[in-house]
């Protein structure tokens, strides 16, 4: 298995533009999580799916966020429009069961 | 807002030392796990301890849990160089990871 796949893996914006990050999760994996890792703040989880199902989008940061899960095999965070706070690596994981497995990371640059 | 905090955040011992990592947390857990995650690498699960065990080995890795005090420890015995990395400790909570702040080893050759 190829474990999860993130694209792109360095998006460099300006601000105002819209940003769309993606991930393909592990197959057969039924739940899948996106996180944002700054310096200042750390590994924060935005939301999280089940079945494709958002379950929990309490840590989204605010109405410029959004993200969708159309199917098992892909999802998509959204910024729109893009702030230079934006700045971080966003990570997607996915599990079956306890194990949580991350991808690569997308580096965001918003200028 | 991140749950757990690690000390200390940065450590460096001589390749062949044992390191040791700790973390503490503030609410109910299902479970806590480690991570380490290499320099602008993505997070790498090493080993998992559920709330009702105390203690559990992993080949060079040992982790200690205690509930009664909210915290865990991370033990890398025998240390290599290709340890280096930071290391973060995350508790689940139906099925919620947060992560703690991380914990950067450098291991010197």
């Amino acid at each position: 298995d190829a474990g999860v796949i993130q694209s792109p893996r360095h998006e460099v914006t300006e601000m105002g533009q819209e940003v769309t990050l993606r991930c393909k999760p592990i197959s057969g994996h039924n739940s899948l999580f996106w996180y944002r890792q700054t310096m200042m703040r750390g590994l924060e989880l935005l939301i999280y799916f089940n079945n494709n199902v958002p379950i929990d989008d309490s840590g989204m940061p605010e109405d410029r966020f959004s993200a969708k899960m159309p199917n098992a095999s892909f999802s998509t965070l959204k910024i729109q429009p893009s702030e230079p706070r934006d700045s971080a690596v966003y990570f997607c994981a996915s599990s079956l069961n306890t194990d949580k497995y991350f991808g690569p990371g997308t580096r965001l640059t918003v200028t | 807002s991140q749950q757990g905090e690690e000390d200390p955040q940065a450590l460096s011992i001589q390749e062949g030392e044992n390191a040791t990592m700790n973390c503490s947390y503030k609410t109910s857990i299902n479970n806590l796990q480690w991570y380490r995650q290499n320099s602008g690498r993505g997070l790498v699960h090493l080993i998992l301890i559920r709330s009702n065990e105390r203690e559990k080995h992993s080949g060079r890795l040992r982790v200690t849990l205690d509930t009664s005090k909210k915290s865990s420890s991370l033990l890398i015995t025998a240390s290599r160089a290709a340890d280096t990395a930071s290391y973060f400790c995350a508790t689940e909570w139906n099925e919620k990871l947060t992560f703690g702040t991380g914990t950067r080893l450098t291991i010197i050759p």
